[in-house]
């Protein structure tokens, strides 16, 4: 089992969805959580770090499941910009060792 | 603020060839990381400098090796390139460890061994 899994998509929606990736981690101990954006051909970008209590920022939701050991995120009112590839990070250490899933495509369409 | 910046953004090398990827930041981070990145893998961490003076293995280090040549600089070595070795490759810094406070990353070096 990988360390850090998700659902490669690609998720396909149309402008204004409300929509949810899931990153699944196999070590309970870990102890960071993170979200990045990659676009086509580019570097992966922070979007928000993940905590116990969940988070938001503006359209965009985070939220761990510590039991069920996975992390959320949620976009509302999707837009076509929000188009683009989103990487779960997880630190199971709190050390220097973050480990990447391989990402969720997503596409929204007008 | 230019941020994380890499280079060559390409490089084209043919096996049993060398080369050193550049990467400086200019955040005053402390610790600097290098990934690659391949279709369906993921970001593999090949090293990482907790802090100027030292480096670590990550997961993915053989055929590599780095320097950390000062705060700003750390650089990544393929002494004898090898098809495998084609990916994409991003240099990374972060304030601390990157548990608390995540990653910036440069734009990617793209890499193909022939």
């Amino acid at each position: 089992r990988k360390e850090v899994e998700q659902d490669p998509g690609p998720f396909n929606v149309p402008e204004g969805a409300t929509v949810a990736f899931n990153c699944t981690y196999s070590n309970s101990a870990s102890q960071s959580f993170f979200w990045y954006r990659q676009d086509c051909r580019k570097e992966p970008k922070l979007l928000m770090s993940v905590y116990s209590s969940g988070n938001e920022d503006g359209r965009f939701t985070a939220q761990l499941n510590r039991a069920s050991q996975y992390i959320s995120l949620l976009i509302r009112d999707s837009k076509l910009s929000d188009s683009a590839t989103y990487l779960c990070a997880v630190n199971p250490t709190g050390g220097f060792k973050t480990i990447f899933g391989a990402g969720t495509r997503l596409f929204v369409k007008a | 603020n230019a941020g994380v910046t890499q280079t060559p953004k390409f490089q084209v090398l043919k096996t049993g060839q060398s080369m050193t990827l550049q990467c400086a930041q200019d955040m005053n981070h402390n610790s600097m990381y290098w990934y690659r990145q391949d279709p369906g893998m993921g970001l593999r961490l090949i090293y990482y400098s907790a802090s100027e003076g030292t480096t670590d293995k990550g997961e993915v280090p053989n055929g590599y090796n780095v320097s950390r040549l000062n705060k700003r600089e750390f650089s990544l070595r393929l002494e004898s390139a090898a098809p495998s070795q084609t990916s994409v490759y991003f240099c990374a810094s972060s304030e601390g460890a990157g548990s608390t406070y995540g990653y910036t990353f440069g734009s990617g070096t793209r890499l193909t061994v022939v």
